[in-house]
């Protein structure tokens, strides 16, 4: 049973174009929602998180959305660049177990020149 | 500043072994999870040390453990290793407040590999 799921396995965007990653999930009782990087050979790399209670947080060229009622978030990159070219994965928590954190499967971003 | 350090980055081991693995975390950080991280399963978690206590745990058999030392040092040990075993797993550190949203910051992994 995958609490948290990313279905486009791959996701290929023109380098200064933008990039929307996609995730889903089923729990309604996650409280906190994150965005990690992953880069080859090394660990997840904390990007950006939202509240369940928000429905939108922005830093930088990087913005979650979070649709409640459709149990989805996004993560929107403008403009995308060489340098995002990694896996993203989508994260989900409850407060009481902040650090127990349930991902989604992953969608390798490639940003072409 | 120094991130998480885990150590050794590759082990090579048969079925029915044992093994350690370790973890340092970032210094002030007391919270220490690890997860495993598969092809088939992706990035699943197995458990969380916070002051020396385990504060969260995951799906997993009694085959994995792990505690956490008095200076947040961390190791996680598999015993009756079994080909499925072979995975990244990864440790990862934080504050470990419970506010939600705790950024962790993860290590690079030990890839262990059960033969």
């Amino acid at each position: 049973d995958q609490q948290v799921k990313q279905n486009s396995p791959s996701l290929s965007v023109q380098e200064g174009r933008i990039s929307i990653l996609n995730c889903d999930y089923t729990n309604s009782m996650f409280d906190y929602f994150l965005w990690y990087k992953k880069y080859p050979a090394e660990g997840p790399t904390f990007l950006i998180s939202i509240s369940s209670i928000k429905d939108k947080n922005e830093d930088g060229r990087f913005t979650v959305f979070l649709n409640k009622s459709a149990k989805h978030l996004s993560l929107h990159i403008v403009p995308s660049q060489p340098g995002d070219s990694a896996v993203y994965f989508c994260a989900a928590s409850s407060l009481q177990a902040a650090q127990k954190l349930v991902f989604g499967q992953g969608t390798r971003l490639t940003i072409n020149p | 500043k120094a991130g998480v350090t885990q150590t050794p980055r590759y082990l090579i081991k048969t079925r029915g072994q044992q093994v350690t693995l370790s973890c340092s975390p970032i210094s002030g950080h007391r919270s220490v999870s690890w997860y495993q991280q598969t092809p088939g399963q992706g990035l699943q978690f197995l458990f969380e040390y916070f002051s020396e206590t385990q504060r969260n745990k995951g799906n997993f058999p009694g085959r994995f453990s792990g505690r956490q030392f008095s200076n947040s040092r961390s190791e996680m040990n598999v015993s009756t290793l079994e080909l499925g075993d072979s995975a990244l797993y990864l440790c990862a550190s934080s504050f470990g407040f419970r506010t939600g949203g705790e950024k962790l910051f993860f290590g690079s992994g030990t890839q262990l590999s059960v033969l």
